[in-house]
This record gives C-alpha cells, sequence and structure tokens, in this order.
C-alpha cells in the first residue's frame, strides 16, 4: 500500500524557524494535509495542499511540495512554545481515506 | 469548529467486558472513521464508513466491529476486552465525493483494559 514517512522528533528554540519534512509513495496524490494534534485532543487540519502547486503560505505557516521528488515539507515561521504539538503528514488520491505518517513531535525549547 | 462527539472521553474496564464508544458529528457527513492511536503517536485506521449500512475494515486487523445505521452516529464495539486493546480511540469524519478529503477528528476516547 502506500507510504508516508516523516522524522518523528524535532526541537528547536523559541523564535526559531521549524522545518517538518514527509515524504510520501502515492504518485497520484491530489491533496496533501497537515494536521497537528495537541496533548489530549484529536487532529486538527492546518493547512493543506493541491498536488499542482509548488507552495503554499498562510500566516506563519509556508508548505512546500516537490510533486518530482515526493517530498512534502511545513516550515513554521517564529516558532512559539503554543507549537509545541505532534504533527501529521497525510495523502490522499480519489475517494480514498487518508494516509498518515507516523507524527513528528515538535517540542519548543523556551 | 468541529461538531463531532466521542463519548466517553476516558474508560477503565476489567478484562472481557463488553463495551461500545460512541461518535455523533452533526455536519451531515457521510464519510466517518475510527483509527487506534498507538502510545507512540502513530494512527491505525480500523474501520471506516461511507455512508449508511456501508462498513468496510481498515488497514489494521481489529477485534472490535462498527455499525452504521443513522448518518450521524458510527459507534464502535469490543465484545470482550482484553489489555491488548489499551489505546486512544479517534473518530473522524468527511464530506463525501470530492478528492479533498478534510477529516474532522472528535476529541478521542482514552481506554485502559485491566
Amino acid at each position: 500500500g502506500e507510504d508516508v514517512e516523516q522524522s518523528l522528533f524535532l526541537s528547536v528554540r523559541e523564535g526559531d524557524s521549524s522545518v517538518i519534512n514527509c515524504t510520501y509513495t502515492d504518485s497520484s496524490s491530489t491533496y496533501l494535509y497537515w494536521y497537528k494534534q495537541e496533548p489530549g485532543a484529536g487532529l486538527q487540519l492546518l493547512t493543506y495542499i493541491f498536488s499542482n502547486m509548488d507552495m503554499k503560505q498562510d500566516q506563519r505557516l509556508t508548505v512546500l511540495l516537490n510533486k518530482k521528488d515526493k517530498h512534502l515539507s511545513l516550515r513554521i515561521a517564529d516558532t512559539q512554545t503554543g507549537d509545541s504539538a505532534i504533527y501529521f503528514c497525510a495523502e490522499n488520491s480519489g475517494n480514498t481515506p487518508l494516509v498518515f505518517g507516523k507524527g513528528t513531535r515538535l517540542s519548543v525549547i523556551a | 469548529e468541529a461538531d463531532i462527539y466521542q463519548t466517553p472521553r476516558y474508560l477503565v474496564i476489567g478484562t472481557g467486558k463488553k463495551i461500545t464508544l460512541e461518535c455523533s458529528q452533526t455536519m451531515g457527513h457521510d464519510k466517518m472513521y475510527w483509527y487506534q492511536q498507538d502510545p507512540g503517536m502513530e494512527l491505525h485506521l480500523i474501520h471506516y464508513s461511507y455512508g449508511v449500512n456501508s462498513t468496510e475494515k481498515g488497514d489494521l486487523s481489529s477485534e472490535s466491529t462498527v455499525s452504521r445505521i443513522r448518518t450521524e452516529h458510527f459507534p464502535l464495539t469490543l465484545e470482550s476486552a482484553r489489555p491488548s486493546h489499551t489505546s486512544q480511540y479517534l473518530c473522524a469524519s468527511s464530506e463525501s465525493w470530492t478528492d479533498y478529503n478534510e477529516q474532522f477528528f472528535g476529541p478521542g476516547t482514552r481506554l485502559t483494559v485491566l
């Protein structure tokens, strides 16, 4: 089946930029998503990108997509302690359930 | 704000008990999903439904069962709970019939089987 890979941990200092990377195998992915999970809560959609786009910016968040390499990244500018959470990369093609990565735990050091 | 609810939020039960985890959504979504989440974070899709009277098994083999008699309601049942069922269970829903598949998640049920 299709697979989504991401590194498990990232630690950054408050005020620095965070970059979370993700690779996927499904060449027919139509949308790619970034979800955030805070402690004790469900997942919440942060942002998404359509597969024919290279970049999407939304306030402090920048998503970059390299479709040739099947690589997706999420950059968080000016990282704050409130950004500490687990971040999941996900993709789907057509009318299929989302395929999630294993999640990256972001720790922000004050 | 997503309108998807799960009850109970926390449950501690003994081995062999039958339990039902409730999930309801008020968004009129046709698609609903159940995930089991490891303590180490990974999500495993265990069941999903594309509408009333439709249920499918997910990627992870599970001893649970689901039903979808009403659009808004997607309960998950464990006939005989075991310690290996201890986990966080997340319910989600999404609109159907488009490629864009934003899933809205409930807050989860944390199940502990002693």
